[in-house]
């Protein structure tokens, strides 16, 4: 079964340090999605990307985030300058139809 | 406000019996909703989903129910099992998913 992929498990950075997290939705799917959830705490959207650009952001998603999917398969989400609020899980999820969205294990995010 | 998170309400319920898990929505324009499971270190899987038009769906084992007038949602389990034990929490859009903060099932033996 098709699944989402991401890439590292585990990334530990120093504060102010450019960060990318890696991603690969399934592959006939048409949108894509970052989201975050700090320990303990509920999802939170980041922002949607469709037919090459970002549909929607949310106010978390400031100027030190982008996505980028620099080919067909990847999609990439980079921190510029990375904080120690930065500190999360973020989550890739692709879907086809805009609906049942199937989420990656997760890249878990450590600022030092 | 937020939640804290570190303070999920838990449900304990014993293995084979009924597990009734509630979530109150925000957004009165929500038109979809879907219901998910998260186990511990893992991202969050689908379970089951119901759009605005419709107010019960039935997957294997769970239910869905929505009730629009007081913005309420539910997810029954039936026949609960250990592998149910999980974070279940709901997650509602207009027009981007807004997520609840969640339940915490546990299946006692």
């Amino acid at each position: 079964e098709p699944e989402v992929t991401q890439t590292p498990s585990h990334q530990v950075t120093q504060m102010g340090q450019e960060v990318i997290l890696r991603c690969v939705p399934i592959s006939n799917h048409l949108y894509f999605y970052w989201y975050r959830q700090i320990l303990g705490q509920k999802v939170e959207f980041l922002v949607s990307f469709y037919n090459n650009e970002i549909s929607e952001k949310s106010e978390i998603f400031d100027d030190q985030f982008s996505v980028e999917r620099p080919d067909g398969s990847n999609f990439t989400l980079k921190i510029r300058s990375t904080k120690l609020e930065d500190s999360a899980m973020y989550f890739c999820a692709s879907t086809k139809y805009k609906n049942e969205q199937f989420f990656g294990p997760g890249t878990r995010l450590t600022v030092l | 406000g937020e939640s804290v998170g570190l303070h999920l309400p838990t449900l304990s319920v014993q293995e084979g019996d009924n597990s009734i898990i509630n979530c109150a929505y925000s957004n009165s324009a929500s038109d979809y909703f879907i219901w998910y499971k998260q186990e511990s270190g893992k991202g969050p899987q689908f379970i089951i989903d119901i759009r605005s038009n419709m107010d019960k769906r039935q997957g294997q084992r769970v239910t869905v129910l929505l009730n629009k007038t007081v913005k309420h949602l539910s997810l029954q389990i039936a026949a609960t099992q250990p592998g149910d034990s999980a974070v279940y929490f709901c997650a509602e859009r207009e027009t981007n998913f807004v997520f609840g903060p969640g339940t915490r099932l546990s299946v006692l033996p």
